[in-house]
C-alpha cells in the first residue's frame, strides 16, 4: 500500500521538552511538507522540502526544525523554544513543489502539552 | 483581508439536499485550487481539483471564477456520509503564483441530517 504515515498518533509533552514527530512516504514523491491546525484556524505551513538534504521555512517555523536526509522521510522536531505546540500536525507530500500538483496527507499526530 | 474566505457554517441540511459553498482568494497570481475534506479529527482528503473551465465528478460540481477570485462546490443528492468540513485551498500566499505552496481556508462544516 502507498502512502505516508505519521507516528506517533497521540503524543504528550512536558513543557521545555523536544520531541520528533515522524513522517514517512513510500510514493517516491520529491516534495514533502509540515503542516499545523488549530481549532478554528487554516492549515499552516511549518517547514516544507523540494528534495533531499534540502528545506525551507513556512509560515510559522519558529520553535521547529527538520532534517531531509533520505527522500522517504521528514521529520519535524517542537523545540521547547516553541511557545504554543499543543496543535494537530499533518504532513504531506507530493509528487514536486511545481503547481497544480496534489498534496496527500498523513493521518497526523495530535500533540498536547502538559 | 484572509487569503482565503470560507463561511464557515455549519451547513445543515436534509439527505437529498443540493448545497453550495463558495469561497474567495486574495492573491490573483494564484494558479491551482482544489476542494479538501476533513472528517472530524481526520486528516484533509483531496476532494477534486477546481479547472478553469469547471469540472464535476458525480455529485460534486466545482467553479472557478478567476476575475472574481471565487471558487464554488455545488453538492448535489447530498448524503450522510457527505457531512465533513469542506477546505477551499489555493496556491500562492507569499511565494507566489507559481509553487505548490497551498493556503488553506478555515473550512465550512456541513451536516446531513436524515
Amino acid at each position: 500500500d502507498g502512502g505516508i504515515t505519521q507516528s506517533p498518533k497521540y503524543l504528550f509533552r512536558k513543557e521545555g521538552q523536544n520531541v520528533t514527530l515522524s513522517c514517512e512516504q513510500n510514493l517516491n514523491h520529491d516534495a514533502m511538507y509540515w503542516y499545523r491546525q488549530d481549532p478554528g484556524q487554516g492549515l499552516r505551513l511549518i517547514y516544507y522540502s523540494q528534495i533531499v538534504n534540502d528545506f525551507q521555512k513556512g509560515d510559522i517555523a519558529e520553535g521547529y526544525s527538520v532534517s531531509r536526509e533520505k527522500k522517504e522521510s521528514f521529520p519535524l522536531t517542537v523545540t521547547s523554544a516553541q511557545k504554543n505546540p499543543t496543535a494537530f500536525y499533518l504532513c504531506a507530500s507530493s509528487i514536486n513543489e511545481g503547481f497544480g500538483n496534489e498534496q496527500f496527507f498523513g493521518p497526523g499526530t495530535r500533540l498536547t502539552v502538559l | 483581508r484572509k487569503e482565503v474566505e470560507q463561511d464557515p457554517g455549519p451547513f445543515n441540511v436534509p439527505e437529498g439536499a443540493t448545497v453550495a459553498f463558495n469561497c474567495t482568494y486574495s492573491n490573483s497570481a494564484s494558479q491551482s485550487f482544489f476542494w479538501y475534506r476533513q472528517d472530524c479529527r481526520k486528516e484533509p482528503k483531496l476532494l477534486m481539483s477546481v479547472y478553469s473551465s469547471g469540472n464535476e465528478d458525480g455529485r460534486f460540481t466545482a467553479q472557478l471564477n478567476r476575475a472574481s477570485q471565487y471558487i464554488s462546490l455545488l453538492i448535489r443528492d447530498s448524503k450522510l456520509s457527505d457531512s465533513a468540513t469542506y477546505l477551499c485551498v489555493v496556491n500562492g500566499g507569499n511565494y507566489g503564483g507559481a509553487t505548490n505552496k497551498l493556503i488553506f481556508g478555515t473550512g465550512t462544516l456541513l451536516a446531513v441530517q436524515p
